[in-house]
């Protein structure tokens, strides 16, 4: 069965410095989107991305986040200067034709120190 | 806005007994609603969903769950739990009909099912 892959696994990374988070989408899926799990908290969404731009972000995707699809396969969230309280758990998330059904990757656990 | 409560942070219950893991939400116009588990250093799996149709709705792993629209609900169930069942277990809903495709979760309930 397809499934969403992220890389890296764990990312441990100084306050103040960029960290690009990488997902591999679901071949032919066509709607991809970035959640986070801040630890103890709900999962939360960030933004979503469809035919190269972004349809819907939260407030919590500020300048700080960009996202894009550099080479038509991955999927990357990059933090351009980390901050503590980005330490969190990334979920990648990407739906095809069935926009119903949006399948996760295993997620990028990020420690801003 | 939508938004989803999980009143149970945790459920316990011995193997062989029926689990029950409760959902209810709020949201603009219909539903469609999911459960998605989580095991130890894993991503969400997806269970089940609700779209339309069959108020009863059956998924992966002899899971099933009911969306009642009067009490704006959607527990999941299964007749009789498995100890490999245990997992922190998520609730979602998004707006259907609309372009609102981003899920909003709830807080999650973690289910131990002991042997």
């Amino acid at each position: 069965e397809p499934e969403v892959t992220q890389t890296p696994s764990h990312q441990v990374t100084q306050m103040g410095q960029e960290v690009i988070l990488r997902c591999v989408p679901i071949s032919n899926h066509l709607y991809f989107y970035w959640y986070r799990q801040i630890l103890g908290q709900k999962v939360e969404f960030l933004v979503s991305f469809y035919n190269n731009e972004i349809s819907e972000k939260s407030e919590i995707f500020d300048d700080q986040f960009s996202v894009e699809r550099p080479d038509g396969s991955n999927f990357t969230l990059k933090i351009r200067s980390t901050k503590l309280e980005d330490s969190a758990m990334y979920f990648c998330a990407t739906t095809g034709r069935d926009t119903d059904t949006q399948y996760f990757g295993p997620g990028t656990r990020l420690t801003v120190l | 806005a939508q938004s989803v409560a999980q009143p149970e942070d945790q459920v316990n219950v011995a193997e062989g007994n029926p689990l029950t893991v409760k959902c209810t939400y709020s949201v603009s116009g219909n539903p469609y609603l999911f459960w998605y588990v989580q095991y130890p250093n894993r991503g969400l799996q997806f269970l089940l969903k609700y779209i339309t149709g069959d108020n009863l709705v059956k998924g992966s792993y002899g899971f099933e769950a009911e969306f009642n629209k009067s009490q704006t609900s959607f527990h999941l169930k299964k007749p009789s739990a498995l100890v490999s069942d245990s997992a922190l277990y998520f609730c979602a809903v998004r707006p259907k009909g609309t372009n609102d495709y981003k899920l909003s979760f709830g807080a999650g309930t973690t289910v131990t099912v002991r042997a």
